[in-house]
């Protein structure tokens, strides 16, 4: 189990440049979750797949924003045209589902997006 | 909709006293309950859950999570504070079926004064 992994760990970008990033799960996890959380705030979920199929997203996910999880592994992150108010950690999380039931959710160390 | 509201965004206690921190929920359904704690730059870890089995949950480092279903809360404590405690910690709340979205609250931040 070598956890969660997110890269980069840091981005800092100009204003209306796209960004991805990058999430490894937990290699035998079958469910991938996104997160947000900005500066004294706890994080705000954004999307989530079982496998490759992303099964909800969350109105905070505009139409800048795109995730993926192609082969049911990694997952990639993408916003297009960055903002100002994009500037959040975004944290990726990974967890087992078996039978209906859900074993919580374990978290990487997010990416940091800086916006110029 | 589930919620969680976490009452105090920072709270101080001395090495070595008790350690509280409030967590209250609302849910329409029967409830999972988390506490994660997350350190500087670093990604959340999850100390302890709440599944409907014993309502008393004992985590990681020494902490330990009542659930009181009357009260609707999820109080956190640790009988005495060590000074690798000071982080922030997140109460959380899932749906106890379904893909487990989780809905956390904003956070206490603890200073543990030496």
């Amino acid at each position: 189990d070598t956890g969660v992994s997110q890269d980069p760990r840091h981005k800092i970008t100009k204003r209306g440049q796209n960004v991805t990033f990058r999430c490894d799960p937990i290699s035998e996890h079958n469910r991938l979750y996104w997160y947000r959380q900005t500066l004294g705030q706890g994080p705000e979920f954004l999307t989530y797949f079982q496998n490759e199929a992303q099964l909800e997203k969350s109105r905070l996910l505009s139409d800048r924003f795109s995730a993926e999880r192609p082969k049911g592994s990694f997952s990639t992150l993408e916003i297009q045209r960055t903002e100002q108010g994009d500037s959040a950690m975004y944290l990726c999380a990974s967890s087992l589902e078996t039978g209906g039931y859900n074993q919580p959710q374990h978290f990487g160390d997010g990416t940091r997006l800086s916006i110029l | 909709a589930q919620s969680v509201t976490q009452l105090g965004s920072h709270v101080s206690v001395s090495e070595g006293a008790l350690v509280l921190l409030r967590c209250n929920y609302s849910s329409s359904v029967p409830p999972y309950l988390f506490w994660y704690v997350q350190y500087p730059n670093q990604g959340l870890q999850l100390l302890l859950k709440y599944t409907s089995a014993a309502t008393l949950v004992k985590g990681i480092n020494g902490f330990e999570a009542e659930f009181k279903k009357s009260e609707t809360s999820f109080h956190l404590t640790k009988p005495s504070a060590h000074m690798s405690d000071a982080a922030e910690y997140f109460c959380a709340v899932s749906d106890s079926g379904g893909y487990q979205k989780v809905t956390f609250g904003t956070g206490t931040k603890l200073q543990v004064i030496p």
